[in-house]
């Protein structure tokens, strides 16, 4: 079946960049998201890529898509405390009547 | 300003005494889902509703079941709770599947934490 995966740590310093990396196998992957999460709360959309797009700026948030190696990545620039949280890839494909897979997340801690 | 309300935010029961999880949403869309998240874990997916189209993922036990009697309101009952249900669960929504032109995006509400007891 379709596999998302993710490293399950990372640690900067404020004021750094953070690069979030994603792995996933269903070549026909339609849209790959990003998400966050806060502790105790629900999942937030960051951003989103469509597959025939290489790369999407959001203000501090950079996402590349390698489609060829299946790779997303997901760079946010000037990293603070608060970006401290899980976050999410998801790929979801017309294949998949719209569901979305998702990888086991991503903890991001960023030290003062 | 809530999109997607879930009540209860801790809901606490006993092995094998039912329970039912609900789920409300504001943004009128046709899609609602239910996850199932264990910490450190990717929310996994138990059931869809398209409109009044239900969509059973295939691994979901049967102890699992959901109702969705309008488009605003969805409910998650769980039979007869395990030890192993202890989990958080997700609702989310989305105003339809993706398509080429829209990813139609997930609303996450803020989940219920189920302790079984």
């Amino acid at each position: 079946g379709e596999d998302v995966e993710q490293s399950l740590f990372l640690s900067v310093r404020e004021g750094d960049s953070s690069v979030i990396n994603c792995t996933y196998t269903d070549s026909s992957s339609t849209y790959l998201y990003w998400y966050k999460q806060e502790p105790g709360a629900g999942l937030q959309l960051l951003t989103y890529i469509f597959s025939n797009m290489d790369m999407k700026q959001d203000q501090r948030l950079t996402v590349l898509l390698n489609k060829k190696d299946k790779h997303l990545s997901l760079r946010i620039a000037d990293t603070q405390t608060g970006d401290s949280a899980i976050y999410f890839c998801a790929e979801t494909s017309y294949s998949h009547a719209g569901k979305s897979t998702f990888g086991d997340g991503t903890t991001l801690t960023v030290k003062p | 300003d809530a999109m997607v309300i879930q009540n209860p935010r801790y809901q606490v029961t006993q092995f094998g005494k039912p329970v039912t999880l609900s789920c409300s949403q504001t943004l009128n869309h046709n899609v609602m889902y239910w996850y199932q998240q264990k910490s450190s874990q990717a929310p996994k997916l138990l059931f869809h509703y398209y409109d009044k189209d239900f969509n059973n993922e295939a691994d979901t036990p049967d102890n699992f079941q959901s109702r969705r009697p309008n488009t605003s309101f969805c409910f998650l009952d769980i039979r007869s709770p395990g030890l192993g249900d202890a989990a958080m669960y997700l609702c989310a929504t989305s105003r339809d599947r993706p398509t080429s032109g829209s990813p139609y995006e997930q609303y996450f509400g803020p989940g219920t934490r189920l302790t079984v007891t």
